[in-house]
């Protein structure tokens, strides 16, 4: 099983700051197969950044995902109020297919 | 516009069963690989099964392995989990995904699973 491992575990931050959030894998992910959601309290989380790069339908460009092989990084230009949220990154490579803990963008 | 409804959570005593539907609409369902991904109370997310478009292949997370059952049915446009032999550690929001790719495109808002006695 590749075990993701994301930090910081939590990051406070101040509105139109840069978030830069971690997520690294025990194995190399296969193809970049990795993907990012964004999920706020009492909701479904929501889908970002697949292919590891590649952003979802509607979300805005400051959100963008980089990495390959076991370090990936999810970053967030400038903070917007609405962007604080729990942030998991998944790896869909190999089975099982498997979440990180997250990680909790706070306002500061 | 995508929409997935989850209904059938609630109390469960430990042992008991539970059967989770999903009712898709928006798309054509016949056509996506579905997902059901759990999170625990105050917890992070898990993975727990998959299933093919036409239900030929299914796939299980190995905690939940001999005792939940996903299916489908296309001409209803739903998806299912029976869940047997439940555990405390299964109390859990449960939510119906759209796989594409293998990632998860839409999610549904989640139905909450109880164990306990």
């Amino acid at each position: 099983e590749i075990v993701l491992t994301q930090s910081p575990g939590t990051l406070s931050l101040s509105p139109g700051e840069r978030a830069t959030l971690s997520c690294r894998a025990s194995q190399s992910v296969s193809s970049s197969y990795l993907a990012w959601y964004q999920q706020k309290p009492g909701q479904a989380p929501r889908l970002l950044i697949y292919g590891a790069s590649n952003r979802a339908t509607g979300i805005p460009d400051r959100f963008s995902g980089s990495g390959s092989g076991t370090d990936f990084t999810l970053t967030i230009s400038r903070l917007e109020p609405e962007d604080f949220a729990v942030y998991y990154c998944q790896q869909y490579g190999r089975s099982p297919e498997t979440f990180g803990q997250g990680t909790k963008v706070e306002i500061k | 516009e995508v929409q997935l409804v989850e209904s059938g959570g609630g109390l469960v005593q430990p042992g008991g069963s539970l059967r989770l539907s999903c009712a898709a609409s928006g798309f054509t369902f016949s056509n996506y690989w579905m997902t059901w991904v759990r999170q625990a109370p105050g917890k992070g997310l898990e993975w727990v099964a998959n299933i093919k478009e036409d239900g030929s292949e299914k796939y299980y997370v190995d905690s939940v392995k001999g005792r939940f059952t996903i299916s489908r049915d296309n001409a209803k446009n739903s998806l299912y989990l029976q869940m047997n032999s439940l555990r405390a550690e299964d109390t859990a929001v449960y939510y119906c995904v759209r796989r594409l790719g293998g990632w998860f495109d839409f999610w549904g808002q989640g139905t909450l699973v109880t164990v306990s006695s």
